[in-house]
């Protein structure tokens, strides 16, 4: 199993730029989340999802949108990207459909907002 | 805002000793959750202990966790090089189905 896997790996962007991070588990898992971590800010909830076709807003959803149309994936998309969104990105998934158990982490991506 | 606080901010010890962390929490838990970020990686899960718990082990890892006092310690025993990372409290709030918030993490070093 490849666990959670996202795409790209760092990206650069200039403002008001449009992208789409992604995130995929082979896990077969329900709950899907996003997070961003920020220097002394530890990891903020971001969206969540608990199955294909819901989807939930975290702790700081602004600036960003999901949808998550099958059980493997789970994008994040920037509809104009601002250099307060420079930050790393982490995607992670859970066996529980509640997302109250262990989560699974992918590798991160690292984006830079010009 | 962000549930957990985690004390120290930054621990540095000798390769064989002790390191201790802690969490404090503000809200009523279902859980409480350790884990562990090598520098540039992903999160990877260490330990979970439930809210009618007191005490959990796994190999060089004993977590204790005291509802009354919304507080959890991390003890790593016999400190190796390889233990250097950053340790990070996670609780699933009661009534906040879906989420797990984190703490701001201890950055542990380990020196040989």
């Amino acid at each position: 199993n490849a666990g959670v896997t996202q795409t790209p790996k760092f990206q650069v962007l200039k403002t008001g730029q449009s992208m789409t991070l992604q995130c995929a588990q082979d896990m077969n898992h329900e709950y899907m989340s996003w997070y961003r971590q920020d220097p002394g800010m530890g990891l903020r909830l971001i969206h969540y999802s608990v199955g294909a076709g819901i989807t939930d807003q975290g702790e700081v959803p602004n600036g960003y949108n999901v949808s998550r149309s099958t059980t493997e994936d789970f994008p994040l998309r920037l509809l104009s990207a601002a250099p307060s969104q420079t930050s790393v990105y982490f995607c992670a998934s859970s066996y529980s459909t509640s997302g109250r158990e262990t989560q699974y982490f992918g590798p991160g991506t690292r984006l830079l907002v010009l | 805002s962000q549930q957990g606080e985690e004390d120290p901010q930054a621990l540095s010890i000798q390769e064989g000793e002790n390191a201790t962390m802690n969490c404090s929490y503000k809200t009523s838990i279902n859980n409480l959750q350790w884990y562990r970020q090598n520098s540039g990686r992903g999160l990877v899960h260490l330990i979970l202990i439930r809210s009618n718990e007191r005490e959990k082990h796994s190999g060089r890892l004993r977590v204790t966790l005291d509802t009354s006092k919304k507080s959890s310690s991390l003890l790593i025993t016999a400190s190796r090089a390889a233990d250097t990372a950053s340790y990070f409290c996670a609780t699933s709030p009661y009534n906040q189905g879906g989420k797990l918030i984190f703490g701001q993490g201890t950055e542990l070093s380990v020196k040989p």
